[in-house]
């Protein structure tokens, strides 16, 4: 059962910001949202999460409304480097809970 | 530290031969996942271990697949006999608990190709 939707895929211009949508509409009070990345032909990558306060780091920010339905990633000045899939995952906060992963969003930056 | 090992990169073999995919977690990581990747199914779990002990492989295909870890770090992946339907990519990655991230460390993943 898909637990978060994503837009299929996404463009973006080189240096503005990216800001990707993820409806979880089904979280449990205890679950966290997580996003990864993956570039083509890499493992994924983790970029950040939250429970439910907005949430910044080197990478993103991560913004989520208040009754924790949906989430955005935000990519502040996103670079070509940037272009990839995004997963977003709901998750119990525990080192031994899987990753499910849904399609994701496929983001080309674009020059 | 080197990241989640795993080898060999690319594998192409024939249909009915043994497959042997191979992971080394990051030092200190108690969990271990291996994944599969293809275009249909996307990313899905296989099984994960914690402290060297298989705790979940209910998203093992069939008893084509088995996977050991003999020691904390070291996991095998086998697919014997091989067919063309188990291309894909395998990824393993570790993770370590306690930390404020519970994040998963993935390797660069194995290329299998069955023909």
């Amino acid at each position: 059962d898909a637990k978060t939707t994503q837009p299929p895929s996404m463009d973006c211009a080189e240096g503005r910001a990216a800001n990707l949508p993820c409806n979880h509409s089904t979280i449990s009070g205890n679950e966290y949202v997580y996003w990864y990345r993956q570039i083509h032909s890499q493992g994924p990558q983790y970029i950040i999460h939250g429970l439910k306060n907005n949430e910044t780091n080197e990478m993103a920010s991560l913004i989520i409304t208040e009754d924790r339905k949906s989430s955005t990633l935000i990519l502040p000045h996103a670079t070509l480097r940037d272009t990839a899939v995004y997963y977003c995952i709901v998750r119990v906060l525990n080192a031994g809970n899987m990753l499910t992963f849904g399609g994701g969003t496929r983001l080309m930056v674009k020059p | 530290d080197a990241g989640v090992i795993q080898s060999p990169r690319h594998e192409v073999t024939e249909m009915g031969q043994e497959v042997t995919l191979r992971c080394k977690p990051i030092s200190g990581h108690d969990y271990l996942f291996w994944y599969r990747q293809t275009m249909m199914r996307g990313l899905e779990l296989l099984i994960y271990f914690n402290n060297n002990v298989p705790i979940d492989d209910s998203g093992m295909p069939e008893d084509r697949f088995s996977a050991k870890m003999p020691n904390a770090s070291f996991s095998t992946l086998k697919i014997q006999p091989s067919e063309p339907r188990d291309s894909a990519v395998y990824f393993c990655a570790s993770s370590r608990p306690g930390t404020a991230r519970e994040e998963q460390f993935f390797g660069p993943g194995t290329r299998l190709t069955v023909l």
